[in-house]
């Protein structure tokens, strides 16, 4: 089993909707979780870090976290074409642990 | 406040060749961190260092591949000698501690011919 899985992409959504992103992780130890957003040839770009269980909204950004489910999941409300990109979950342990990626594209 | 930084962006070596990675932090965070994407594969830590400690290089592929921090500022990722399959896409993160959020370098493009 991996160690961090993301729904299979790849995801897409016309302009304005909600793009829903989920991710389940092995490690019931690991205490802290984050949402990269990664566009075609570039680095990892930090969109929402989540701590504790429930949700964390940062603008059009809502992480939701459910340890005793081992789920994360990223919302994306009112989605633009700057959205398209590949959104990565990485669960902390000392390291980070990255899920595949989901590849969103926003259809305008 | 500058990001993390990595020189160079692109390296094109042959097999057997040296090649040198550098990463410079963002000020003030002792903990930084190598991880690689090779091709088709999710990103994969490689190792961590608070300050000029080593506190794991579990992700180290072999003995070709040796980190420094001196001085607990910049970082350098040397392969020696590089293989083909040292190819890919290797970042630094930097965060001010172990639990806290990592922020990644634009990254070094390593092409092994």
């Amino acid at each position: 089993q991996k160690e961090v899985e993301q729904n299979s992409g790849p995801l897409s959504v016309p302009e304005g909707a909600i793009a829903s992103l989920n991710c389940t992780y092995s490690d019931r130890g690991s205490q802290s979780f984050f949402w990269y957003r990664q566009y075609s040839g570039k680095s990892p770009e930090l969109i929402m870090s989540i701590y504790s269980n429930g949700d964390k909204e940062d603008g059009r950004f809502t992480a939701q976290l459910n340890k005793a489910s081992q789920y994360v999941s990223l919302l994306i409300r009112d989605s633009q074409p700057s959205d398209s990109a590949t959104y990565l979950c990485a669960v902390n342990d000392y390291k980070l642990s990255f899920g595949a990626g989901t590849t969103v594209t926003v259809r305008a | 406040e500058a990001g993390v930084t990595q020189f160079p962006s692109h390296s094109v070596i042959e097999k057997g060749q040296t090649v040198t990675l550098r990463c410079d932090p963002i000020s003030g965070h002792d903990n930084l961190y190598w991880y690689r994407r090779v091709m088709g594969k999710e990103i994969k830590f490689l190792l961590h260092f608070v300050k000029e400690s080593k506190q794991d290089e579990s992700g180290m592929p072999n003995n070709r591949f040796l980190a420094e921090r001196t001085g607990g500022t910049y970082s350098t990722l040397k392969v020696q000698p590089a293989e083909l399959e040292d190819s890919g896409v290797y970042f630094c993160a930097s965060s001010q501690d172990w639990l806290r959020e990592q922020y990644f370098g634009p990254g070094t493009r390593l092409t092994v011919t």
